[in-house]
């Protein structure tokens, strides 16, 4: 079975600043990562993925993570928040590219100005 | 972006009613949909993946005859919420795959209240 492991709950920030969200996996097998926003009330809109190849992946909305099998990590970054990145963050594990989903406890991003 | 819907996008109902959730989606052929609860400040937790023309796998904990899940067509899949109690209130979510090894997309979300 597959874990996923969000340290942080709530993460405030500036507008502007650097941000980094963690997310840690645990699993007996190989598996993809994912990440996703919500605002709220919706639902779910992939960030970013990844499946192989290159450990840093660039997103939408100028987000980026990087995959860490070492340290089995994949946490998320931006380099200059937005107010408007103010959401709910939820970092995923799949066997497979994104059926069967599990999700971390999420974490909430709140940017201030 | 493929594109799935979720209807409605919440509702009030009245302690011991069933509520109707459509999943839809617009622009591909879902093999496979999947539906999660969300509780306030929580994760998404799978309840149960549904296939088109078969019955629903439902995880562990979950009431198969309480959450009906159908899946009669490939571009539709139906979570009916029986006998709802304040306890099923919750934010529920689907989502929808088109193949095995394919990216899922999700509706927006349903808000059900359960008075």
């Amino acid at each position: 079975a597959q874990s996923v492991t969000q340290l942080d709950s709530q993460v405030p920030v500036f507008e502007e600043a650097p941000v980094e969200l963690r997310c840690n996996y645990s699993s007996s097998v190989s598996v993809y990562l994912f990440w996703y926003v919500q605002y709220p009330n919706q639902g779910l809109q992939l960030l970013l993925k990844y499946l192989s190849g290159s450990t840093l992946v660039k997103g939408i909305n100028g987000f980026e993570a990087e995959f860490n099998k070492s340290q089995t990590s994949f946490h998320l970054r931006k380099p200059s928040v937005h107010i408007s990145d103010t959401a709910e963050y939820f970092c995923a594990v799949s066997l497979n590219a994104g059926n069967m989903l599990t999700f971390g406890g999420g974490t909430r991003l709140m940017v201030k100005p | 972006g493929a594109v799935v819907s979720q209807h409605p996008s919440w509702v009030i109902c009245k302690s011991g009613t069933s509520v109707k959730i459509e999943c839809r989606s617009l622009d591909f052929q879902a093999t496979t949909m999947f539906w999660y609860r969300q509780f306030p400040k929580q994760s998404l937790m799978l309840m149960a993946t549904s296939n088109e023309g078969s019955k629903a796998t439902y995880e562990q904990g979950v009431e198969k005859d309480k959450f009906l899940i159908n899946h009669a067509s490939l571009t539709l899949s139906t979570l009916t919420v029986t006998s709802a109690h304040p306890e099923d209130s919750s934010f529920y979510i689907c989502s929808a795959v088109a193949g095995f090894d394919t990216e899922a997309f999700f509706g927006q979300g349903t808000r059900l209240t359960v008075v």
